[in-house]
């Protein structure tokens, strides 16, 4: 399958700070992205969507001005956790997908994000 | 989206086919079955999909029923590694499409 690549794998930050995490689809251009966020023994909880040159659009509940998400190019999505909190702290994923080429979508390693 | 209902857990022995059952009785016509299975602290992995017809790849299989309304997916002989949480998920192919999960099923597979 595709690969999707997520950087950092890991990250702790200060309460109050802002984390930036990456989403590269390595072999394919991602017309659409996708941002999980997953706490611990649940599911994976839609954040957001976005095409590329698009806003994104943002789940009910998901406050968009906290999580920024850019997706400037067809291979780079950002999502950006502003002024972070613990309870922010959690198993972020991305997701990528070219809906012209593919139907399925490909997910990224996830990033874990500990605020402290 | 329609939802889908997938029994919490399952067991099986390694070596053996492990068939994982999801129902999805609410599906629209346009909507694909997707699998994903997700190991622990790791971001989901696609199986397989299919609209209609039964499909097979290198992973697995997938049984669609005729009216669509259930699915099963076939590990034919798993093994410890295959020991992670199993997504049915079912959702629309074109533009407008998102993958919404449920809580899946855990399969552990027993040596």
């Amino acid at each position: 399958g595709a690969v999707v690549s997520q950087h950092p794998s890991w990250v702790i930050c200060k309460s109050g700070t802002s984390v930036k995490i990456e989403c590269r689809s390595l072999d394919f251009q991602a017309t659409t992205m996708f941002w999980y966020r997953q706490f611990p023994k649940q599911s994976l909880m839609l954040m957001a969507t976005s095409n590329e040159g698009s806003k994104a659009t943002y789940e009910q509940g998901v406050e968009k001005d906290k999580f920024l998400i850019n997706h400037a190019s067809l291979t780079l999505s950002t999502l950006t956790v502003t002024s972070a909190h613990p309870e922010d702290s959690s198993f972020y994923i991305c997701s990528a997908r070219d809906f012209e080429v593919n139907t399925e979508a490909f997910f990224g390693q996830g990033t874990r994000l500990t605020v402290v | 989206d329609a939802k889908t209902t997938q029994p919490t857990s399952m067991d099986c022995a390694e070596g053996r086919a492990a068939n994982l059952p999801c129902n999805h009785s609410t599906i629209s016509g346009n909507e694909y079955v997707y699998w994903y299975r997700q190991i622990h602290s790791q971001g989901p992995q696609y199986i397989i999909h299919g609209l209609k017809n039964n499909e097979t790849n290198e992973m697995a299989s997938l049984i669609i029923t005729e009216d669509r309304k259930s699915s099963t997916l076939i590990l034919p002989h798993a093994t410890l590694r295959d020991t992670a949480v199993y997504y049915c998920i079912v959702g629309g192919g074109g533009s407008n499409y998102k993958l919404t999960f449920g809580k899946g099923t855990l399969l552990t597979v027993n040596p």
